[in-house]
């Protein structure tokens, strides 16, 4: 696709429920990261994906959380057992790769969760 | 460890005056450097960033910033804003596979 595209827009949940966030990556962006943007604070780093490599998982915050990437694209984000806490908005970003490392990500407009 | 401190947490500033966001970063080796633009509604853009080479940094939308070595600054400036300047902007550092955002500078730009 044209843009990173992440669904669902909005989802509202209640405590103790399985969430499921999804994001769909530029075409040819072998990079994939989520962040969790929280209200008032910066960008905080969850998980990377490169290729064919284990994932970076150092920025999940606990074990409820939980991602894949299937066929090196479409990725999941999974928060077990929501808590009021995990209110935030998740944002996915692509990036390539190769011989020359732009470091450029491209976001999408996020998954904004909130956990009654 | 690597991290980006914003200390401004909001600034307001008219419109036709100059900008300037601070970014401070701290890194262990040269670090690469980018601002980011939220606009409401909108994801993060990429204003611009430093790899290396010439330290002043030409970016999207009339933007410019100036990386200093010495003072681990990143700077970000504006001569003259527009209304549309109004947005949150972050500062990120980091290398491949894990960048360290700021917590965003909220800009008002006031008539």
């Amino acid at each position: 696709g044209a843009g990173v595209s992440q669904s669902p827009s909005n989802k509202v949940t209640e405590k103790g429920k399985d969430v499921e966030l999804r994001c769909d990556p530029i075409s040819g962006h072998t990079a994939l990261y989520w962040y969790r943007q929280s209200l008032g604070q910066g960008l905080e780093f969850l998980i990377y994906f490169q290729g064919n490599s284990a994932p970076d998982k150092s920025g999940l915050p606990s074990d409820r959380f939980s991602a894949e990437r299937t066929g090196g694209s479409v990725s999941t984000l999974t928060i077990q057992r929501t808590q009021q806490e995990d209110s935030a908005v998740y944002l996915c970003a692509s990036s390539r790769s190769g011989g020359t490392n732009t470091g450029e990500l491209f976001f999408g407009e996020g998954s904004r969760l909130t956990v009654l | 460890a690597q991290s980006v401190t914003q200390p401004d947490i909001h600034i307001t500033v008219s419109e036709g005056a100059s900008l300037e966001l601070r970014c401070n970063y701290s890194y262990g080796a040269t670090p690469y450097l980018f601002w980011y633009v939220q606009s409401p509604g909108q994801g993060l853009q990429l204003l611009l960033k430093y790899f290396s080479g010439d330290t002043l940094v030409q970016g999207i939308k009339g933007f410019e910033a100036e990386f200093k070595r010495s003072q681990s600054s990143f700077n970000l400036r504006k001569p003259s804003v527009h209304w549309s300047d109004a947005a949150e902007y972050f500062c990120a550092v980091g290398s491949w596979g894990k960048f360290q955002f700021g917590a965003g500078t909220q800009v008002v730009v006031t008539p």
